[in-house]
């Protein structure tokens, strides 16, 4: 079964806009994970946050995560129409980790 | 840049026939996974393996489903018979547990259509 939800399940921005998805998880983790889809590929990793950690940035993602609330968002800045894919974050504890249903993200040129 | 390999990439099959995907994960990496992923969900695990020994399967349908990964290196899903309900991608990933961050590696799916 899936760990989580994203929220919001689609979103449609038009390019050099932020994007920002949100995940909420059930149980405790010792780590998050972000990871892309393009449409019909397999998974990429883009970002790990420990349960340790509140922020993280890597390029234009910023990470967020707050245990307390049992939630994470992902900030894409200045999006591009490449950053179009679904984005899916997963909760890992103990190597078993869980995927939510992912965000659809839409970015017009 | 090393990939994980998995093939076919398609597949179209009638339900009750017998179906056969394989994965042959990045060297060295111990941690092989199966997920199925259903249209617009995210991938469910169905199988988990370190080396050649499943270390989680509780999500895998035995009745019709099984896995392995005879010498700890590349895997093979099998599905007989397939059913309706089996059409998604599947998926197979691997990891270093050696690793801190157990990021996962993902190829490119085989996509299964059952008619």
């Amino acid at each position: 079964s899936q760990q989580g939800e994203e929220d919001p399940q689609a979103l449609s921005i038009q390019e050099g806009e932020n994007a920002t998805m949100n995940c909420s998880y059930k149980t405790s983790i010792n780590n998050l994970q972000w990871y892309r889809q393009n449409s019909g590929r397999g998974l990429v990793h883009l970002i790990l946050i420990r349960s340790n950690e509140r922020e993280k940035h890597s390029g234009r993602l910023r990470v967020t995560l707050d245990t307390s609330k049992k939630s994470s968002s992902l900030l894409i800045t200045a999006s591009r129409a490449a950053d179009t894919a679904s984005y899916f974050c997963a909760s890992e504890y103990n190597n078993d980790m869980r995927f939510g249903a992912g965000t659809r993200l839409t970015v017009k040129p | 840049e090393a990939e994980v390999a998995q093939s076919p990439r398609y597949k179209i099959t009638e339900k009750s026939q017998a179906v056969a995907f394989w994965c042959d994960p990045i060297s060295g990496h111990a941690t092989l996974y199966w997920y199925r992923q259903i249209l617009g969900q995210g991938p469910e695990l169905l199988v988990q393996f370190q080396d050649e020994s499943v270390v989680d399967d509780s999500q895998l349908p035995k009745d019709r489903f099984s896995a392995e990964r005879l010498k700890g290196v590349d895997s093979t899903l099998k599905i007989q018979p397939a059913e309706l309900g089996d059409s998604a991608m599947y998926l197979c990933a691997s990891s270093s547990p050696g690793q801190a961050s157990y990021e996962q590696y993902f190829g490119p799916g085989t996509r299964l259509t059952v008619t």
